[in-house]
């Protein structure tokens, strides 16, 4: 079974403090991890993963076999990094075969203060 | 392409009524999701398809929910008969091959009185 934990509902920072929204999963195989965010009023869109190991709007996010971690972290928030964030892991398919199920964390709120 | 388009946006009904939810994937993509938010149990994966065939629908609550994927470019969720419980974002998704970015539509907010 494949199961994502974000384990805080909502983090509240001022502009220009540093963000990490805690992700951490469970899966027997290779899993590859996604960061999806939700702006308001806005659809669900890929804001990174980790195959690609790119930094999108600043944000950033290791994957950490040994802690099965795969945190998103920015160093100064914006308000317009207000939104929620949602965890997703999904098996690395061409290890693992016909599973192509994405499974989501709870997702967390990201609130930026002026 | 104009994205994944769900209809309808909103949907109030009452309890015991049927509710058909639909979807229109991206062209080309062979992978359609439905998924249900909320604040309770965050993005919970309904059924999914591929090729129109579905694969995994043990994410379905009960015998209520019914989703069908008769051609390439349309999916419907059904759910007969509808409860308060039910009430929630219904979410399709849509993604070609595998592995991939998974490309949401705008999301059915579903409210049963």
């Amino acid at each position: 079974a494949q199961r994502v934990t974000q384990p805080e509902k909502l983090l509240s920072v001022f502009k220009g403090a540093p963000v990490e929204l805690k992700c951490n999963y469970s899966y027997s195989g290779s899993p590859e991890l996604f960061w999806y965010v939700q702006y308001s009023r806005q659809r669900l869109q890929l804001l990174l993963r980790h195959i690609s190991r790119e930094s999108i709007k600043g944000f950033t996010a290791d994957l950490n076999k040994g802690e099965t971690s795969f945190h998103l972290k920015k160093p100064f928030a914006q308000e317009e990094d207000s939104a929620m964030y949602y965890c997703a892991l999904t098996p690395l398919l061409f290890i693992s075969g016909a599973n192509s199920k994405l499974t989501f964390g709870k997702g967390i709120t990201l609130s930026v203060r002026p | 392409d104009a994205g994944v388009i769900q209809s309808p946006r909103h949907e109030v009904t009452e309890m015991g009524q049927e509710v058909t939810l639909r979807c229109k994937p991206i062209s080309g993509h062979d992978y359609l999701f439905w998924y249900r938010q909320t604040m309770m149990r965050g993005l919970e994966l309904l059924i999914y398809f591929n090729n129109n065939v579905p694969i995994d629908d043990s994410g379905m609550p009960e015998d209520r929910f019914s989703a069908k994927m008769p051609n390439a470019s349309f999916s419907t969720l059904k759910i007969q008969p509808s409860e308060p419980r039910d009430s929630a974002v219904y979410f399709c998704a849509s993604r070609y091959r595998q592995s991939g970015e998974l490309f949401f539509g705008e999301g059915s907010r579903l409210t049963v009185l």
